[in-house]
């Protein structure tokens, strides 16, 4: 099986735009969940979707946002950047068996 | 909520050494514990995991151990070796595999 791909690997932004990311999960799996990782806070849970709908939440403010498509494809964007929001941005998707979750490559975000 | 403390930060050993990387949890309800090894500008991929009713699995060199009493645990590598460096992340999970709160990480370099 393929397994989860995010697109766009890098992008750069300034700050007070939005930006979209993209993750497909590998083939099957219902569930995906979006990281944060910075040098800073480390690895931080931002959401998870399940059949499309959003089933937990972390600890980041609203502008933080995400969804998930009927074919278990999830975006998730942030709107109003801040330099702050530069990290890596990591998917991670979980089989109908609860099985392990298993992460994308991630999209490298940098806000200028 | 669940809070994951990992230490050390950084570990250096000698090839053919062992190591050990420790992890505390704070909630008594976690009962899922993965382990997983990241390379530079790489993903996060599972190197092992165990479930609360277990206290011991191993697979190969890498070996996890888990005390639910004292609500910490363990992994072991035997036989370090160059490719084994990388930065190691504990994580704990009140649902098997979702929602994982990560530690901090800890950086880990074989010498040769």
């Amino acid at each position: 099986k393929a397994g989860v791909t995010q697109t766009p690997r890098y992008l750069i932004k300034t700050r007070g735009q939005q930006v979209t990311l993209s993750c497909s999960p590998i083939s099957g799996h219902r569930s995906v969940s979006w990281y944060q990782q910075t040098p800073g806070q480390g690895l931080q849970f931002l959401f998870e979707y399940f059949s499309e709908t959003q089933r937990n939440k972390g600890n980041f403010p609203g502008r933080f946002s995400g969804r998930q498509f009927s074919n278990s494809r999830s975006e998730m964007n942030v709107s109003t950047l801040e330099l702050g929001d530069s990290a890596l941005y990591l998917c991670a998707s979980l089989g109908e068996t609860q099985e392990t979750q298993y992460f994308g490559p991630g999209t490298r975000l940098l806000v200028l | 909520g669940e809070n994951v403390e990992q230490h050390p930060s950084t570990l250096s050993v000698q090839e053919g050494d062992s190591a050990v990387i420790k992890c505390t949890y704070s909630d008594s309800a976690s009962n899922y514990f993965p382990w997983y090894k990241q390379e530079l500008g790489k993903r996060p991929q599972l190197i092992i995991d165990i479930r609360s009713n277990v206290g011991e699995k191993k697979d190969q060199r890498i070996a996890v151990t888990l005390n639910k009493t004292a609500k910490h645990f363990s992994l072991h590598i035997t036989e370090t070796q160059p490719e084994d460096s990388a930065v190691y992340f504990c994580a704990a999970s009140k649902r098997y595999g979702n929602k994982l709160v990560f530690g901090a990480g800890t950086i880990l370099r074989v010498k040769s």
